[in-house]
């Protein structure tokens, strides 16, 4: 099974600095359609977590600019270019290229 | 709008049966792959089962094999999860996810699930 490994689990932000999250995989994620099965993914308190970016750095529909996503390897970085009050949340890192589908431990932004 | 919406968790004892539902709308439900995800506190976001477009294709966690099992009715637009045999374990929030191309592009609003004597 494919292990995904986040860091940190907890970062502190001050509002309009940047914020930076690391997963990491146990195996490589690459598809042989070239595309990199990782998304991130944000729940907000008392909500479903919604899909951020896809396939490592595409934003998803309704997404802001400040949120991307990049891949190096088997190492994956989510960035937050400034961060705002509405971005609190737990952030989960994932893997779609084989079942069992398998989650990071979440990473929780709070405002400092 | 696309939505999700579960139903069917509560109270069970162990040993217990419960069969949720997750009925779909705002897309073509029969062309979707679709999946079950649950979540605790303590385990955070764990897959548990998915489905193919037609029902032929089926997957399980380990942890549920044997116990659980996914179906659905596409002229229903309805996704299900039998769960058997339940443990004090398999207590936690239930959501169905629809897949595209091994992402979930929508999440439904979760149901409960709690198992206790």
């Amino acid at each position: 099974d494919i292990v995904m490994t986040q860091s940190p689990l907890s970062l502190p932000v001050t509002p309009g600095e940047a914020a930076s999250i690391s997963c990491r995989s146990s195996q490589s994620l690459l598809h042989s359609n070239g595309n990199y099965f990782f998304d991130w993914y944000l729940q907000k308190p008392g909500q479903s977590p919604q899909l951020l970016i896809y396939l490592g750095s595409n934003r998803a529909s309704g997404v802001p600019d400040r949120f991307s996503g990049s891949v190096s390897g088997t190492d994956f970085t989510l960035k937050i270019s400034r961060v705002e009050a509405e971005d609190v949340g737990v952030y989960y890192c994932m893997q779609g290229l084989e079942t069992p589908y398998s989650f990071g431990q979440g990473t929780k932004l709070e405002i400092k | 709008e696309v939505q999700l919406v579960e139903s069917g968790g509560g109270l069970v004892q162990p040993g217990g049966s419960l069969r949720l539902s997750c009925e779909a709308s705002g897309f073509t439900f029969s062309s979707y792959w679709m999946h079950w995800v649950r979540q605790t506190p303590g385990e955070g976001l764990v897959w548990v089962s998915r489905m193919d477009t037609d029902g032929r294709t089926t997957n399980y966690a380990d942890s549920v094999k044997g116990r659980f099992t996914i179906s659905r009715d596409n002229a229903k637009n309805t996704l299900y999860l039998q769960m058997n045999s339940l443990r004090a374990e398999d207590t936690a929030v239930y959501y169905c996810a629809r897949d595209v191309a091994g992402r979930y592009s929508a999440w439904g609003q979760g149901t409960l699930v709690t198992v206790s004597s």
